[in-house]
C-alpha cells in the first residue's frame, strides 16, 4: 500500500464547476497535510495547508481533512483553465520530510 | 521574505561526466534542505536531505552525493552521470520546526545524451 494515494486522473472539468480531488494516507499519526499545485515543466507550488479535521477555505480553494478515514481533499470552485495543472498531496508523518502522492492532473476545459 | 534558488535551469550533459547542481536559500536561518528528482510523467522522488551543515540523509542510494557547505547552500553532485539520471531536479526548503511545509525551487531540467 502506497502512503499517499491519488487518482492519476485525467480530471476533466467545464470551466465554471467544482474540481473535487482527493488523496488518502496510511500513517495514522499524520500531523500536516499540504496541496501543491504544479504546471507543467515548473516546480510545485505550496496552495494550502490543514492540520486539523474540518474544512479550510482560501479563496476558491477548500481543503477538508478527515483524519478518521484518513483522508484529505481539495475543492476549487467555479475552475478556470488556469486552474489546469497536476495537484499535488504531500503528508507530514511526525518526521521532518514529507510523503508526496504522485499526484492527479486536473483539466478545466472552457 | 524567503527566497529559494536554484542553478542552472537547464543542463544538457554527456554520459560519464560530473554534475554539480547548486541551491541556495534567502531570508531565513537553519532551514531544513531537500533534493527531489522528477522524471518524466512520474512523482517526486527524495534523494537527500539535510537538517543542518554537514548533516546529509541519503534516500535512494545511487551515483549521486549531496553536500551542505554552508547554513543555506546545498549541493548535488554526481562523478559520472548515468543516462537514467536524467530529470528534473529540484530543491526545497523548510522551517526546522513543524509543520514541515516545503518550499521549491525553480527546478534544474537535466538531459544525459
Amino acid at each position: 500500500q502506497k502512503e499517499v494515494e491519488q487518482n492519476s486522473g485525467p480530471l476533466s472539468v467545464p470551466e465554471g464547476a467544482i474540481a473535487s480531488l482527493n488523496c488518502t494516507y496510511s500513517d495514522r499519526g499524520s500531523q500536516s497535510f499540504f496541496w501543491y499545485r504544479q504546471y507543467s515543466g515548473k516546480s510545485p507550488e505550496l496552495i494550502m495547508s490543514i492540520y486539523s479535521n474540518g474544512d479550510k477555505e482560501d479563496g476558491r480553494f477548500t481543503a477538508q481533512l478527515n483524519k478518521a478515514s484518513q483522508y484529505v481533499s481539495l475543492l476549487i470552485r467555479d475552475s478556470q483553465p488556469s486552474d489546469s495543472a497536476t495537484y499535488l498531496c504531500a503528508v507530514n508523518t511526525r518526521t521532518d520530510k514529507l510523503i508526496f502522492g504522485t499526484g492527479t492532473r486536473l483539466q478545466v476545459f472552457p | 521574505s524567503q527566497t529559494i534558488h536554484q542553478w542552472p535551469a537547464t543542463l544538457v550533459q554527456p554520459v560519464g561526466s560530473p554534475l554539480s547542481l547548486e541551491c541556495t536559500v534567502e531570508g531565513t536561518s537553519n532551514p531544513n534542505l531537500y533534493w527531489y528528482r522528477q522524471a518524466a510523467g512520474r512523482g517526486l522522488q527524495l534523494l537527500f536531505y539535510s537538517v543542518g551543515i554537514g548533516q546529509i540523509s541519503s534516500e535512494v542510494p545511487q551515483n549521486l552525493s549531496a553536500s551542505r557547505p554552508q547554513d543555506r547552500q546545498f549541493i548535488l553532485s554526481s562523478k559520472k552521470l548515468l543516462l537514467s539520471d536524467s530529470g528534473f531536479y529540484l530543491c526545497a526548503w523548510s522551517l526546522d520546526s513543524g509543520p514541515y511545509e516545503q518550499y521549491f525551487g525553480p527546478g534544474t531540467r537535466l538531459t544525459v545524451t
